[in-house]
């Protein structure tokens, strides 16, 4: 079945590691998204990708980075830089045509140690 | 700036009553309307409207889209404990390809 697989589904980090995030896709979308959803707070984007090898900041990209490497692979490294950075992430995926609706894997919890 | 805002925050209502959920928008160059309903994981899909006045229906929900007064309405009938969910709204830009979300409404149904 085509969808979205994020993993780990939860993930522990050291203050001053860096951890990073796995989102792959088998929808054949061109665009992936990564956001970040705090308890009782919409979502916020970190950062999108519409093509391979290429990607753009989102509101709240500091401290994180992706790459594009693959059309079906759209990881997230969370950096030591990013202060606070327990929260829930959200990966997604879209078409370019159409209304292009977003359809998200199911997340993945980062709690700090 | 573009937003998009939903009301109620909150909504308590008992099973069986009727819900309907708003959200309004000021999006330059929007492209669609789309909501989700968000349980504990990640939000799953329900529609994605992009012309106004074509109610879009699936089972129990149902929604439409204003352009003209800038919103859209998602109804609820016979509400069911397993609707409980946190509903979002957002709005596709047609400049590029971020979304711009709502707070989203909490619905409780209670038995």
């Amino acid at each position: 079945d085509g969808g979205i697989t994020q993993s780990p589904k939860y993930l522990f980090r050291k203050e001053g590691q860096n951890v990073t995030l796995s989102c792959e896709q088998n929808l054949n979308h061109d665009a992936m998204y990564w956001y970040r959803q705090d308890p009782g707070q919409g979502l916020r984007l970190i950062y999108y990708s519409q093509i391979v090898n290429d990607f753009q900041k989102g509101d709240i990209a500091e401290g994180y980075s992706v790459s594009r490497e693959k059309k079906e692979s759209f990881p997230l490294t969370v950096t030591s830089a990013q202060k606070n950075p327990t929260a829930f992430y959200l990966c997604a995926s879209s078409g370019l045509e159409g209304g292009r609706a977003q359809h998200f894997g199911d997340g993945t919890r980062l709690s700090i140690l | 700036e573009d937003k998009v805002v939903q009301s109620p925050l909150s909504l308590v209502v008992h099973e069986g009553d009727t819900v309907t959920l708003n959200c309004s928008y000021e999006v330059t160059n929007f492209r669609s309307l789309l909501w989700y309903k968000q349980e504990k994981k990640a939000p799953t899909f329900l529609f994605m409207l992009t012309s106004s006045g074509i109610e879009k229906k699936s089972g129990r929900l149902s929604s439409i889209l204003d352009k003209k007064e800038l919103f859209s309405i998602l109804n609820i009938t016979a509400t069911q404990t397993g609707d409980s969910a946190i509903y979002l709204c957002a709005v596709v830009r047609d400049s590029n390809y971020q979304l711009i979300w709502g707070a989203g409404t909490k619905l409780i149904i209670k038995p």
